[in-house]
């Protein structure tokens, strides 16, 4: 069973700081990384995915990935109040079998105004 | 396009009931997830199918789960009988391939009294 693991939090920030969120996976072969906002009672929205070791910026979020340790992480700068929601971390194989798309458990994060 | 649409919103159902849930993917996408999600175990993969053709069903609970993709725009997923237990958020998602971003419905509450 392919396993994602995050902090569940709750991560408390100051509005305009930086949130990080980190995950990390345990099948060693996924190909694919994506980060997930989801708000209290509302389905899951993209925020990014990332396939390449490295960061992807897009505004004011950056995804970062490191395959050798297994780990992907979500940076949001200058945090605001509407960022406060669950983030999930899914990890996808990338094969036409199998499991695929795995998520986390999310982390809560909460931006104090 | 309308995104991935799932019926009904609300699903309110006594013990020992058939319950089924429905979903009409993006057109064009091949690959279509179900997903169940509890405060308690998250957001957890059930089955999906590629080309309508379940691939991956190893997250379905137990037999009285079954789940069905007859054509590209279609797809039940059918609980009998439904025990209290199954109360959660059924979402159905898809995607374009199976390294593209998943796409979420709005989900179906599920309450088994």
């Amino acid at each position: 069973q392919k396993e994602v693991e995050q902090n569940s939090g709750p991560l408390s920030v100051p509005e305009g700081a930086i949130a990080s969120l980190n995950c990390t996976y345990s099948d060693r072969g996924s190909q694919s990384f994506f980060w997930y906002r989801q708000y209290s009672g509302k389905s899951p929205e993209l925020i990014m995915f990332i396939y390449s070791n490295g960061d992807k910026e897009d505004g004011r979020f950056t995804a970062q990935l490191n395959k050798a340790s297994q780990y992907v992480s979500l940076l949001i700068r200058d945090s605001q109040p509407s960022d406060s929601a669950t983030y999930l971390c899914a990890v996808n194989s990338g094969l036409p079998y199998g499991q695929n798309f795995v998520f986390g458990p999310g982390t809560r994060l909460s931006v104090l105004p | 396009d309308a995104g991935v649409i799932q019926s009904p919103r609300h699903e309110v159902t006594e013990m020992g009931q058939e319950v089924t849930l429905r979903c009409k993917p993006i057109s064009g996408h091949d690959y279509l997830f179900w997903y169940r999600q509890t405060m308690m175990r998250g957001l957890e993969l059930l089955i999906y199918f590629n080309n309508n053709v379940p691939i991956d069903d190893s997250g379905m609970p137990e037999d009285r789960f079954s789940a069905k993709m007859p054509n590209a725009s279609f797809s039940t997923l059918k609980i009998q009988p439904s025990e209290p237990r199954d109360s959660a958020v059924y979402f159905c998602a898809s995607s374009l391939t199976v390294n593209s971003p998943l796409h979420f419905g709005n989900g179906t509450r599920l309450t088994v009294t």
